[in-house]
């Protein structure tokens, strides 16, 4: 178990919907990733929080935000969904180099 | 559930054999390397790291071999066991643009019993 926890673990929604993805950093940890991993595109980096302040930006789409909140929390909002959006996605928390990722959301959309 | 893509590379073993993974990563100016562990259905467990300064690092049955020249990193996993079956991540970093991390495509290991 890393500490770091995501919720839903499954997610089923159709096309065109908008859905959030939680997740809760290990006790301590600053930052905050949030990464997607398709069929066939491997493990990407979307975007990064530290202490509540987006740090940096990797290959979010537009129709995709993320917030970190004074609790350190962070939610990962998808909108206009589409098929090509389902994906496994990953939250990963970090105190220096070393992220610790969480379980993971699986996204269908149908 | 699957984790990753249908075009994995996998690398066969026979259990009590030595298993070594390759990774060729892309920026010269990567000074961070890090390995990950992907059982199915689970998020990416942490290995072993090594930073750019060094060329080999061990852990527990585990060995991390840097060769910045031709920028190559791989991973040995000594006598390997059923439960190292999972599919292996090698990934880059530069401190210097944040903290994100680039992965490569994965390797697919099975053990044999």
């Amino acid at each position: 178990d890393s500490g770091v926890t995501q919720t839903p673990k499954h997610l089923i929604t159709a096309t065109g919907q908008r859905v959030t993805l939680r997740c809760s950093p290990r006790s301590g940890d600053l930052s905050v990733y949030w990464y997607q991993q398709s069929l066939d595109q491997g493990l990407q980096f979307l975007i990064q929080y530290y202490n509540g302040e987006e740090r940096a930006k990797g290959n979010i789409l537009e129709r995709f935000s993320a917030q970190q909140f004074p609790d350190l929390h962070s939610e990962l909002n998808l909108s206009s969904l589409e098929l090509g959006d389902s994906a496994l996605y990953f939250c990963a928390s970090s105190s220096g180099l070393q992220q610790y990722f969480g379980p993971g959301t699986r996204l269908t959309v149908t | 559930g699957e984790s990753v893509g249908l075009h994995l590379p996998t690398l066969s073993v026979q259990e009590g054999d030595n298993s070594i993974i390759n990774c060729a990563y892309s920026n010269s100016a990567s000074d961070y390397f890090i390995w990950y562990k992907q059982e199915s259905g689970k998020g990416p467990q942490f290995i072993i790291d090594i930073r750019s300064n060094m060329d080999k690092r061990q852990g527990q049955r585990v060995t991390v071999l840097l060769n910045k020249t031709v920028k190559h990193l791989s991973l040995q996993i000594a006598a390997t066991q059923p439960g190292d079956s999972a599919v292996y991540f090698c990934a880059e970093n530069i401190k210097a643009a944040g903290n994100k991390l680039t992965f490569g495509g994965g390797t697919r290991v099975l053990v044999k019993p």
